[in-house]
């Protein structure tokens, strides 16, 4: 089993759609939890941060589920620019310090 | 603007050619990583640098070395490239606060092809 997992991708959607994309993780001591948008040949950027509590920045929304290890993103509305790879990002405790684990990423794909 | 540089941005080497690869940040941030990404895939962690304090993930290949000779310059070298190792190379850096919620930033990579 992965240490990260995605939903396979690609998502197809129509312009204004809501999509929600979901990413388990394995290792219960997880600490950190992150959403990366990354676009064709370009590197990854943040999106937004993952708390307990749930976190909504604009048309995205961000839950964490500790019990069950799961991390989840909801984009409501969809435009063309939200075109792009998303990639979930998790970090546990290692001997080195922390341990930085990328998803596979799911692609989303908006059409007009 | 702050930001972290890579060069170059388009590398073609030689099968068995050395090739370094350059990173530079202006952020000041104490911790460096280098990331290798294949096409359709994850980043995956090479090493990182807290400080001068050396990182080696278990699973990368002795091929793969790194320099930082200062707090803005972190260095990929490559001893001996196969065409496997054809990727983009993504640097990243990050301050250390002591906690794993520390945001990553990325520099735009170095595309490597290995002829």
């Amino acid at each position: 089993r992965k240490e990260v997992e995605q939903d396979p991708g690609p998502f197809n959607v129509p312009e204004g759609a809501t999509v929600a994309f979901n990413c388990t993780y394995s290792n219960s001591a997880s600490q950190s939890f992150f959403w990366y948008r990354q676009d064709c040949r370009k590197e990854p950027k943040l999106l937004m941060s993952v708390y307990s509590s749930g976190n909504e920045d604009g048309r995205f929304t961000a839950q964490l589920n500790r019990a069950s290890q799961y991390i989840s993103l909801l984009i409501r509305d969809s435009k063309l620019s939200d075109s792009a790879t998303y990639l979930c990002v998790v970090i546990g405790v290692s001997e080195g310090g922390f341990k930085t684990i990328f998803g596979a990423g799911t692609r989303l794909f908006v059409k007009a | 603007d702050a930001m972290v540089i890579q060069n170059p941005r388009y590398q073609v080497t030689q099968f068995g050619k050395p090739v370094t690869l350059s990173c530079s940040q202006t952020l000041n941030h104490n911790v460096m990583y280098w990331y290798q990404q294949k096409s359709s895939q994850a980043p995956k962690l090479l090493f990182h640098y807290y400080d001068k304090d050396f990182n080696n993930e278990a699973d990368t290949p002795d091929n793969f070395q790194s320099r930082r000779p200062n707090t803005s310059f972190c260095f990929l070298d490559i001893r001996s490239p196969g065409l496997g190792d054809a990727a983009m190379y993504l640097c990243a850096t990050s301050p250390f606060s002591g906690r794993a919620t520390d945001t990553q930033y990325f520099g735009p990579g170095t595309r490597l092809t290995v002829l």
